[in-house]
C-alpha cells in the first residue's frame, strides 16, 4: 500500500507558465516532506522541504504548500523554463526516523 | 565540495551472478542511505547506516542483499546470488541531518539478465 501518491504521472505545461504538482499521503505521522527533481541518468537532487507546523514554504521559484487536513501538498513552480523537464518526486518521513518514503514520481514537461 | 560517489554507474551480470555496488558519500556524512528504484516506480528506501552501525535495514528485500560500511567511510551492496528482479538504479544518499534532505548520488543501473 502505497503511502504517498503522485496520481498524475505526466504534466505538460508551456514555458513560463506556472507548474502546480500534486501529491498526497495517507500516513498521519508523516512530519516532514520534501520535493526532489531528477533528471535522465541522474541522482535525484534535492529542491524544497516542508516541515508539518508550516503550511506554505518559498524558496525562489518554488513554493510548497501543505494541507495537512487533508494530506496534502503541492509544489509550484513560477516561471517554468524548457530546463525544468524532468520528473519531480515527492516524499515524506514521520519524527524520529530519516527514512523517506517517495512518491512514483511526475514526469514534467515544460513546452518551449 | 565533492557529491556522492557511486560504482559502477552501470553493471550487467546474469542471474545467479554476484555484484557489488559501491558508495562513498560526501565527507564528513555520518549518515548513508540506500535506496532502489525498480521499472519506473517509486523510489524505495533500502537501509540506513550510522557510520558504521546499520540504523534501519527493514528495506531490505531478503538475505540475499548484504550492505557494509567497515569504518564508517565508504558503503557496498553485496546482490549474491542476483535475480532477475534486482533490476533497477540502485542510489546511495548522504546526510549530516535531517533538515535540508539527503545527497544522492547519480545511481547504479543494474540489469540482471
Amino acid at each position: 500500500d502505497q503511502q504517498v501518491k503522485q496520481n498524475s504521472p505526466s504534466l505538460s505545461v508551456q514555458e513560463g507558465r506556472i507548474s502546480i504538482l500534486n501529491c498526497d499521503y495517507t500516513n498521519s505521522m508523516f512530519d516532514y516532506f520534501l520535493w526532489y527533481k531528477k533528471y535522465p541518468a541522474e541522482g535525484p537532487t534535492f529542491l524544497i522541504s516542508i516541515s508539518s507546523i508550516k503550511d506554505k514554504n518559498e524558496d525562489g521559484r518554488f513554493t510548497v504548500f501543505l494541507n495537512k487536513s487533508a494530506k496534502h501538498l503541492s509544489l509550484h513552480i513560477v516561471p517554468s523554463p524548457p530546463g525544468d523537464s524532468a520528473v519531480y518526486f515527492c516524499a515524506a518521513s514521520a519524527h524520529g526516523t530519516y527514512k523517506y518514503i517517495f512518491g512514483t514520481g511526475t514526469r514534467l514537461k515544460v513546452l518551449a | 565540495e565533492a557529491g556522492v560517489t557511486q560504482f559502477p554507474s552501470h553493471s550487467v551480470i546474469e542471474k545467479g551472478q554476484t555484484v557489488t555496488l559501491r558508495c562513498d558519500p560526501i565527507s564528513g556524512h555520518d549518515n548513508l542511505y540506500w535506496y532502489r528504484r525498480v521499472m519506473g516506480k517509486e523510489i524505495k528506501f533500502l537501509l540506513h547506516f550510522v557510520k558504521e552501525s546499520k540504523q534501519d535495514e527493514s528495506g531490505m528485500p531478503n538475505n540475499r542483499f548484504l550492505a557494509e560500511r567497515t569504518g564508517g567511510t565508504y558503503s557496498t551492496l553485496k546482490v549474491q546470488p542476483a535475480e532477475l528482479e534486482d533490476s533497477g538504479v540502485y542510489f546511495c544518499a548522504s546526510s549530516q541531518d535531517q533538515n535540508y534532505g539527503y545527497t544522492f548520488g547519480s545511481g547504479t543501473r543494474l540489469t540482471v539478465v
